[in-house]
């Protein structure tokens, strides 16, 4: 059974902070990696994708990924009330099917 | 810039009556999924779907529920007999190929399915 763990929160942080969200999985296989936002009633929205170990950034957002610790992390810069959602985790493994965490709601107070 | 369309927004029904959500998906993409996002719980991988042909399924994908493309835009997800417990939200997506290294999907915006 693949499994992919997210802390559910709350994860507070004040405006202008940055959040933290982290990500583990259990399989070894994985190759592709995806951080989506959902806001309540709406469908995930593609945030990041990171398909190697390393840092990617895009704009305010930074993916990280540790194959070797089967870790994968978002951090949000200058975080803004409107990043307040849920931050999905999905992995992708040799079955190119996705498998997703529960999720870490954030909340971004003023 | 094209989106992947899911209607109706929302569905009531009753226990045991049969149900169909429909997408359409955006024109160049060739893979087509469903997922459900029962409250408060993760996103489940129901079906993915290529060249007419089901190429994956979850164990959540039992004989209740089947997809079909019936006229090469709409993708559809039919449900025979609904329980209780399939209550939930219902994602369409798509891909222009499989969900290998560097493909992402897109999701259209939901149907909100609820059996009473």
């Amino acid at each position: 059974q693949k499994e992919v763990e997210q802390n559910s929160g709350p994860l507070s942080v004040p405006e202008g902070a940055i959040a933290s969200l982290n990500c583990t999985y259990s399989d070894r296989g994985s190759q592709s990696f995806f951080w989506y936002r959902q806001y309540s009633g709406k469908s995930p929205e593609l945030i990041m994708s990171i398909y190697s170990n390393g840092d990617k950034e895009d704009g305010r957002f930074t993916a990280q990924l540790n194959k070797a610790s089967q870790y994968v992390s978002l951090l949000i810069r200058d975080s803004q009330p409107s990043d307040s959602a849920t931050y999905l985790c999905a992995v992708i493994g040799g079955s190119y099917i996705p498998t997703f965490g529960r999720g870490t709601s954030l909340i971004v107070h003023p | 810039e094209p989106e992947v369309t899911q209607t109706p927004s929302h569905q009531v029904t009753q226990m045991g009556q049969e149900v169909i959500l429909r997408c359409v998906p955006i024109s160049n993409h060739l893979y087509f999924y469903w997922y459900r996002q029962i409250l408060g719980q993760k996103v489940e991988f129901l079906v993915s779907f290529y060249n007419n042909e089901i190429s994956e399924k979850s164990e959540i994908f039992d004989d209740q529920f089947s997809v079909e493309r019936p006229d090469g835009s709409n993708f559809t997800l039919k449900i025979r007999s609904t329980k209780l417990e399939d209550s939930a939200m219902y994602f369409c997506a798509g891909s222009r190929t499989r969900l290998a290294v560097e493909e992402t999907q897109y999701f259209g915006p939901g149907t909100r399915l609820l059996v009473l």
